[in-house]
């Protein structure tokens, strides 16, 4: 169990530009989910995946934000056209859902954008 | 819908006192509760989990966690804090998609 991955850890970006985060889950889980965190606040849900189908993206998920899991191992998180407003800590997570119970969710160290 | 309140933004405790932070919770079901900790600049470590079955739960780093369901409440214990818990907890409910609360902040003093 080498834990849920992510890179980069900090990426500074200037408003208007594209950034892609990726995240490496824990090899066996099935599920991958994204969430945002800003200051001060707990996360919050923002999409997520069982093996590669996207099942499930929150309000919050605009237009500007595209995830993937291509081929339900690593994902993907791009937000195009930044905004001053996408300044958070992206976190990844996974678990594994069997016919029993979805296992919790296991957390990376996150990606901390900020836009300029 | 669901969702959490820690009505706690910040508690300061002595090294080796008790700690017990709040949570409070609304779900339409049995709920599946959970505390994380979060240390600055990195990820959520689970600390315990409760599903069903007894109410008290027992997690790493000697903490232990409450169910009352007429309380609504998953408060998270500790009987003697160190320096190293120092930290913000997460009160967490849901099943695949969890809902946080703000989260509290612990200070520990020496």
């Amino acid at each position: 169990d080498t834990g849920v991955s992510q890179d980069p850890r900090h990426k500074i970006t200037k408003r208007g530009q594209n950034v892609t985060f990726r995240c490496d889950p824990i090899s066996e889980h099935n599920r991958l989910y994204w969430y945002r965190q800003t200051l001060g606040q707990g996360p919050e849900f923002l999409t997520y995946f069982q093996n590669e189908a996207q099942l499930e993206k929150s309000r919050l998920l605009s237009d500007r934000f595209s995830a993937e899991r291509p081929k339900g191992s690593f994902s993907t998180l791009e937000i195009q056209r930044t905004e001053q407003g996408d300044s958070a800590m992206y976190l990844c997570a996974s678990s594994l859902l069997t016919a029993a119970e979805n296992s919790p969710l296991h957390f990376g160290n996150g990606t901390r954008l900020t836009v300029t | 819908a669901q969702s959490v309140t820690q009505p706690d933004i910040h508690i300061t405790v002595s090294e080796g006192a008790s700690l017990e932070l709040r949570c409070n919770y609304s779900y339409g079901a049995t709920p599946y509760l959970f505390w994380y900790v979060q240390s600055p600049g990195q990820g959520l470590q689970l600390l315990l989990k409760y599903f069903s079955g007894d109410t008290l739960v027992q997690g790493i780093k000697g903490f232990e966690a409450e169910f009352k369901r007429s309380q609504s409440s998953f408060n998270l214990r500790k009987p003697s804090v160190h320096w190293s818990d120092a930290a913000e907890y997460f009160c967490a409910v849901g099943t695949y998609k969890l809902s946080f609360g703000a989260g509290t902040t612990v200070t520990v003093r020496a």
